[in-house]
């Protein structure tokens, strides 16, 4: 069981070039998503999957486009990096749809725009 | 937006020395989910609060919900290295049910 797995762990980027960062959990958890980590920022949601199929815009979206099309995985693509989208991203699943429900992170991707 | 308020932003302490971090929202929260991160890992969840004035304890570590469910905490009696890391405290959104972080409290801890 490896919970929730995220591709690559580091990855530097030039202005303008686009990008997939990979998220794939094996405990069949309906509810996927994707945070930002900045410095004094905490964690900002993205965007976010009930379900194969259904994805929805978090707290900061603008620049990220994402897809379900398997429950297991829940890509994050950046069309057109730019230097403001350098931080730590983490991919978050749960069982449930709701606030209730705990979350389990990756390990993070960390990405860096120049 | 809603918002979840945590303070202080950082705390150095001595080890052995108790801490504390605080997290204030100003709506009524209907659980508050509590996570730790180590120094260049992940969130990992530690706990969750639902009920007015609930306590929970694991080990040295104190978790309260305020009697408004406003506000929580997380008090570390005797710190210990291993304690080190920043600490999240989480909510749901009464807007959209997604949880919302606060902007987490990070601990050093001098041996």
């Amino acid at each position: 069981n490896a919970g929730v797995t995220q591709t690559p762990k580091f990855q530097v980027l030039k202005t303008g070039q686009s990008m997939t960062l990979q998220c794939a959990q094996d405990m069949n958890h309906e509810y996927m998503s994707w945070y930002r980590q900045d410095p004094g920022m905490g964690l900002r949601l993205i965007h976010y999957s009930v379900g194969a199929g259904i994805t929805d815009q978090g707290e900061v979206p603008n620049g990220y486009n994402v897809s379900r099309s398997t429950t297991e995985d829940f890509p994050l693509r950046l069309l057109s990096a730019a230097p403001s989208q350098t931080s730590v991203y983490f991919c978050a699943s749960s069982y449930g749809l709701t606030g209730a429900n705990v979350l389990t992170f990756g390990a993070g991707s960390r990405l860096t725009v120049l | 937006g809603q918002q979840v308020m945590q303070i202080p932003q950082y705390q150095h302490v001595q080890e052995g020395e108790d801490f504390t971090t605080y997290c204030n929202s100003s709506t009524t929260l209907s659980n508050i989910q509590w996570y730790k991160q180590r120094p260049g890992g992940h969130p990992v969840f530690l706990i969750q609060l639902v009920k007015s004035g609930e306590v929970k304890k694991q080990k040295r570590l104190t978790f309260q919900f305020g009697e408004a469910k406003k506000n929580s905490s997380l008090h570390i009696t005797a710190t210990q290295t291993t304690d080190v890391g920043t600490y999240f405290c989480a909510a749901p959104s009464s807007n959209t049910g997604k949880l919302i972080f606060g902007q987490g409290t990070t601990l050093q801890v001098k041996p």
